[in-house]
C-alpha cells in the first residue's frame, strides 16, 4: 500500500534552517508530484509547492520563494523540504502529499 | 489566488442526520475540487476529488457536487466516525489554495 513516512518533530531555533524528508512506498516514486503544505492552528492549510520526481521539475506558492526548497531523491524515492530563516510565523506541521495520500506530517517548532 | 469560502466553520448534528459542507471560489475553477477529512493528530484524507468522484474505500454516504464557484459536499447519513474537520483544495490554478474547514461536532 502506499505509504509517506515523514521524518520526526524538529525543535530548532530562530534564523536556522531545518530540512525534511518525506520517503515514499507502495507506487512508483515518479508517478505523482509531490506536494508540501503547511497546517497552522487557526491559520488552516496552505500549499507551498510541488516537486516532480522524475525530473526535479517544481512549483512554488509565490508566498514560499526563498523560505521552502523541494527537492527529490529518485533512488530512495525521497522527497525533501528545506525551511530557512526560521521565524516562529515558520512553527507549523508541514505534510507531504502526493495523489490521494498525506505523510502523517512532520511538527516544526521554532523556538529559541 | 483563488480564495476559497467555506461554510460553515461550525456544525452540530446527530448521527443518522445530513449534512451539507459548502464552498464557494473567488472564481471559476472548473469542477477541479477536492474535499478532504482530518481526524485531530491525523493526516487528511481524501474522499472527493475533482467535485463528485468518490476516492477508492471512501463509503457511498459521501458525495459532492457543484460547478463554477459553488460546491458541495454532502454526508448522507452521519456515522459516529465521521465527527472531524472537513476541507476543501481547489487545485485549478496555482497557488492551490484550501477553505478554511468546517468542524462537524456531535450535537
Amino acid at each position: 500500500q502506499v505509504q509517506l513516512q515523514q521524518s520526526g518533530a524538529e525543535l530548532v531555533k530562530p534564523g536556522s534552517s531545518v530540512k525534511i524528508s518525506c520517503k515514499a512506498s507502495g507506487y512508483t516514486f515518479t508517478s505523482y508530484d509531490m506536494h508540501w503544505i503547511k497546517q497552522q492552528p487557526g491559520n488552516g492549510l496552505e500549499w507551498i509547492g510541488w516537486i516532480y520526481p522524475g525530473n526535479g521539475n517544481t512549483k512554488y506558492n509565490q508566498k514560499f520563494n526563498g523560505k521552502a526548497t523541494l527537492t527529490a531523491d529518485k533512488s530512495s524515492s525521497t522527497a525533501y523540504m528545506q525551511l530557512s530563516s526560521l521565524t516562529s510565523e515558520d512553527s507549523a506541521v508541514y505534510f507531504c502529499a502526493a495523489g490521494a495520500y498525506w505523510g502523517q506530517g512532520t511538527l516544526v517548532t521554532v523556538s529559541s | 489566488d483563488i480564495q476559497m469560502t467555506q461554510s460553515p466553520s461550525f456544525l452540530s448534528a446527530s448521527v443518522g442526520d445530513r449534512v451539507t459542507i459548502n464552498c464557494k471560489a473567488s472564481q471559476n475553477i472548473n469542477k477541479y475540487l477536492n474535499w478532504y477529512q482530518q481526524k485531530l493528530g491525523e493526516a487528511p484524507k481524501r474522499l472527493i476529488y475533482n467535485t463528485n468522484n468518490l476516492q477508492t474505500g471512501i463509503p457511498s454516504r459521501f458525495s459532492g457536487s457543484g460547478s463554477g464557484t459553488d460546491y458541495t459536499l454532502t454526508i448522507s447519513s452521519l456515522q459516529p466516525e465521521d465527527f472531524a474537520t472537513y476541507f476543501c483544495l481547489q487545485h485549478n490554478s496555482f497557488p492551490w489554495t484550501f477553505g478554511g474547514g468546517t468542524k462537524l461536532e456531535l450535537k
